[in-house]
């Protein structure tokens, strides 16, 4: 599993309140990615990292944000969760360089309830 | 920006059945493929990918892949499945621009009877 591990796995929260979603990986590599998953839209990229400090939106990146002050940990921070936030968040780390080829490995899930 | 399509939404067939599920993308530059499985309940796993070279590639649990450049497609096929091949399929492309984002087809969902 590439040492990806998601914390909480299955969480609760209430419309308006903040959530963070962590990310901790074991083998320094540099890109990081968040997904969402949801039934007909397949994965979508929320936020990506390609090192500390470096992170860039993806293409549902309204209602979220990103941080990433140490290579291992990728945190997802949704400020005033709403019900639409309710899905399957997937952390991902991609094994590359730029230049090289290789493919993501998946972490676990948090399963989000906005209720 | 790219897109990828998986247009077989789902797919139910009986055990010893061939398949085949079909995914096309649009980008015109160099891509890498991937085809990901994700078994009920649990996170994605790679099946297959396809960097450069033999155009056909097998993956694992007996699945290949056939990329055909002049249909921009990368098509996942295996021989006869079996009742643990439920799961659902998705496609994935990334190009080769450097920056290391996948985009990801809206999956298959594959039901096997015994």
């Amino acid at each position: 599993d590439a040492g990806i591990t998601q914390s909480p796995r299955h969480k609760v929260t209430e419309t308006g309140t903040p959530v963070t979603l962590r990310c901790h990986q074991t083998e320094n590599h540099r890109y990081m990615y968040w997904y969402r998953q949801d039934p007909g839209h397949g994965l979508r990229l929320i936020h990506y990292s390609y090192g500390v400090k470096d992170t860039d939106k993806g293409e549902v990146s309204d209602g979220y944000s990103v941080s990433r002050s140490k290579t291992e940990d990728f945190l997802l921070t949704l400020e005033s969760a709403t019900s639409s936030q309710t899905s399957v968040y997937f952390c991902a780390i991609s094994v590359s360089e730029e230049g090289t080829n290789t493919e993501a490995f998946f972490g676990q899930g948090t399963r989000l309830t906005v209720v | 920006a790219q897109s990828v399509s998986q247009h077989n939404h789902h797919v139910i067939l009986s055990e010893a059945a061939s398949l085949e599920l079909g995914c096309n993308y649009s980008y015109g530059g160099t891509v890498n493929l991937f085809w990901y499985v994700q078994y009920p309940g649990q996170h994605l796993q790679l099946l297959l990918k396809y960097f450069s070279g033999d155009p056909l590639v097998k993956g694992i649990k007996g699945f290949e892949a056939e990329f055909i450049k002049s249909k921009f497609s990368f098509n996942l096929r295996k021989p006869s499945v079996q009742w643990s091949d439920t799961a659902e399929y998705f496609c994935a492309v990334r190009t080769g621009t450097g920056f290391q984002k996948l985009v990801f087809g809206t999956g298959t969902r594959l039901l096997v009877s015994p």
